[in-house]
């Protein structure tokens, strides 16, 4: 089955960049998502199709993917985007097929 | 406007089946390319896909699950119902109902609060 990988944690300071990685084989040729979920909340859509924006999210939000890896990037790190961040893909060529979901990445703003 | 919300037992015994109700407003679940899907996430731990069921009550499960899941719809009621069945201590976690986004996309728009399933004896 398909195998998403997320580092377990990033850190970075406020008001630098951080790079949140989701690897996969083949990845570029899958639409990833991602997701934010602040403790005891529920998971909310940031980046949708590898880089689209819902609405209300700021544009400090990016994605990118290519290759085996899809970035989720933050610009201008804010002490609220602390948080945990899910990378996810509807995976419909391997078997089995399904919803998958990285492991998760816990973003530290120091 | 679209809203989720999770309804269920917080306490299952060990070997019960669990019943889970997700009620919803702001869509149909009868019109074209709707779906809504049950996504856990135990204490600490990411999140897991369990089920998932379209508009024409097509019907997609987690492989290492689909023994214990099945997932069913009350379009009248704008309700999806899982029942997961065996329950094990291993299941103990928050239990989150999601709506699919537009025919088309593959990512979650929508989601409830979760419901908080306790797994013990």
């Amino acid at each position: 089955s398909y195998v998403l990988t997320q580092p377990p944690s990033v850190s970075v300071a406020p008001g630098e960049t951080a790079k949140i990685t989701c690897g996969g084989n083949n990845i570029g040729s899958k639409s990833v998502h991602w997701y934010q979920q602040r403790p005891g909340q529920a998971p909310v859509l940031v980046i949708y199709f590898d880089s689209d924006r819902p609405s209300g999210i700021p544009e400090r939000f990016s994605g990118s993917n290519s290759g085996n890896t899809a970035t989720l990037t933050i610009s201008r790190v804010e002490a609220g985007d602390e948080a945990d961040f899910y990378c996810q893909v509807w995976d419909t060529s391997s078997d089995p097929r399904g919803i998958i979901f990285g492991g998760g990445t816990k973003l530290t703003v120091l | 406007q679209i809203t989720l919300r999770e309804s269920g037992p917080t306490l299952v015994r060990p070997t019960q089946t669990l019943t889970l109700t997700c009620t919803f407003s702001g869509f149909s679940l009868s019109t074209a390319g709707v779906g809504v899907a049950w996504i856990r996430q135990p204490p600490g731990k990411a999140l897991e896909w369990l089920a998932f069921i379209y508009w024409d009550d097509d019907k997609r499960y987690s492989p290492s699950l689909k023994s214990r899941l099945t997932i069913t719809k009350d379009t009248s009621k704008n309700q999806v119902v899982l029942t997961m069945t065996n329950m094990d201590p291993a299941d103990t976690a928050t239990y989150f109902c999601s709506h699919r986004g537009p025919e088309g996309h593959t990512s979650f728009d929508y989601w409830g609060q979760g419901t908080l399933v306790t797994v013990s004896s």
